[in-house]
């Protein structure tokens, strides 16, 4: 069973860096066929994709968010980690992270419960 | 605004089929495949439809998908009082190099 968990601040200042967690379980990031995503959703609105991390440590960036992300993995502790610099209130949204799969094509297919970011002074 | 579009309401009677349109381009919808989420408040989107017109397991045969040129559709029968919540298209776009997921629909079952 694929499961995901996001950690990480519930509230940041602007400007400031944010660093999030996906642990995970259930699976092994290895290999071009699986990849952890990042999406976030502002609330009331609809889901923006930030980030792919493969298993064969291929990255992929939304371009308009491409200069302040930055994904690593931790495959000892099978994680994922996103940062993201310069926050403002705009960015306040809750983060997902997802198992991502070429198998089939079947895309995003499990995702995290979420962490809701404010960003506030 | 979203670069592929989505009506923001549908509605339907128990029993009854609703469908929810996904409107995009070439650089899109055109020539890659459509994914379908549904959403409940305060809850992570649930992948119903991937690939155009394939379910995961779990999801029940009342959901179903289709795609004709630059348009996909979500197709809902026998709708039950369950079924209401959000539904988001989504769908990698070549001259973007993005995901993009349309604006959302709300579904209201009446």
């Amino acid at each position: 069973q694929i499961t995901l968990k996001e950690s990480g601040p519930t509230l940041v200042k602007p400007t400031q860096t944010l660093t999030l967690t996906c642990t995970f379980s259930g699976f092994s990031l290895t290999g071009s066929g699986v990849a952890v995503a990042w999406v976030r959703q502002p609330p009331g609105k609809a889901p923006e994709w930030l980030t792919l991390h493969y298993g064969d440590d291929d990255k992929r960036y939304s371009p308009p968010l491409k200069r302040r992300l930055y994904v690593r993995k931790d495959t000892s502790k099978s994680q994922v980690v996103l940062t993201m610099s310069d926050m403002d209130p705009v960015d306040t949204a809750t983060y997902y992270c997802a198992h991502y799969s070429t198998s089939n094509d079947i895309g995003f297919d499990i995702w995290g419960q979420g962490t809701m970011v404010t960003v506030s002074s | 605004h979203s670069v592929v579009s989505q009506p923001p309401s549908a509605s339907g009677t128990p029993g009854q089929r609703v469908t929810i349109s996904c409107s995009g381009t070439s650089s899109n919808i055109g020539y890659r495949f459509v994914y379908w989420f549904q959403q409940f408040p305060g809850t992570a989107p649930k992948l119903v439809i991937y690939r155009n017109n394939q379910r995961p397991s779990g999801v029940p045969d009342r959901f179903s998908g289709s795609k004709s040129g630059t348009s996909a559709s979500l197709t809902i029968s026998g709708l039950r009082s369950e079924d209401e919540a959000d539904y988001y298209c989504a769908v990698w776009d070549d001259s973007l190099s993005d995901w993009v997921f349309g604006g959302g629909t709300k579904l209201t079952v009446l």
